[in-house]
């Protein structure tokens, strides 16, 4: 089945440092990546959704400056969070689709604990 | 306001058990989701409907999806401490994005 790889799983960085998340698919070209940010015992949040080659999509409330996605390949989208604070410490979750078509279903990567201190 | 809603937020129950979770909108999607997830973990697709009044079964879990394509309800039987976890349902709409419901965390007590 189609993999998507997360990394880094775990990371705790200080106030004011930027951290970058990669999000890759194995084995087959994504089209589409999501990002997602979780809470504890909630629902995932989309926070954008990216497209290689071309501009993220941010969902209202989601600051683009403070996140950044960057889709360079079909294979390959990360999430920078920049200038971090404690309360953007989250559980962060990238998925990928390898079509556009919205029935299929997304592959999620198994998502990065940020922990800001 | 959600989008998606799912009934109930939590459960938790003996094993061998039934339980059924509902996940509704007044809205129509093209199709649902349905994800598992465990704690640190991203979600793993159990199920995809489509077509109105569609059910399928996944040995213990039956999935069905309403026939106005709002609603949708996963039943599990004889429910295993393994089945613990947090289930997800996500709407696609017709313009691509993918709507996830607020989870119904389910607890199996052995």
């Amino acid at each position: 089945g189609a993999v998507v790889s997360q990394h880094p799983s775990r990371v705790i960085c200080k106030s004011g440092t930027s951290v970058k998340i990669e999000c890759r698919s194995l084995d087959f070209q994504a089209t589409t990546m999501f990002w997602y940010r979780q809470f504890p015992k909630q629902s995932l949040m989309l926070m954008a959704t990216s497209n290689e080659g071309s501009k993220a999509t941010y969902e209202q409330g989601v600051e683009k400056d403070k996140f950044l996605i960057n889709h360079a390949s079909l294979t390959l989208s990360t999430l920078t969070v920049t200038s971090a604070h404690p309360e953007d410490s989250s559980f962060y979750i990238c998925s990928a689709r390898g079509d556009s078509i919205s029935n299929s279903p997304l592959h999620f990567g198994n998502g990065t604990r940020l922990t800001v201190t | 306001t959600q989008l998606l809603e799912q009934s109930p937020q939590f459960l938790s129950i003996q094993e061998g058990e039934n339980l059924t979770v509902y996940c509704n909108s007044s809205s129509v999607f093209s199709s649902l989701q349905w994800y598992r997830q465990e704690p640190g973990e991203g979600p793993v697709l159990l199920v995809t409907v489509v077509t109105g009044g569609e059910v399928k079964k996944l040995k213990r879990l039956t999935f069905q999806f309403g026939d106005a394509r709002k609603d949708s309800s996963l039943h599990i039987t004889a429910a295993q401490p393994g089945d613990t976890g947090l289930y997800l349902c996500a709407g696609a709409r017709f313009n691509d994005k993918v709507i996830f419901g607020p989870g119904t965390s389910l607890s199996v007590i052995p």
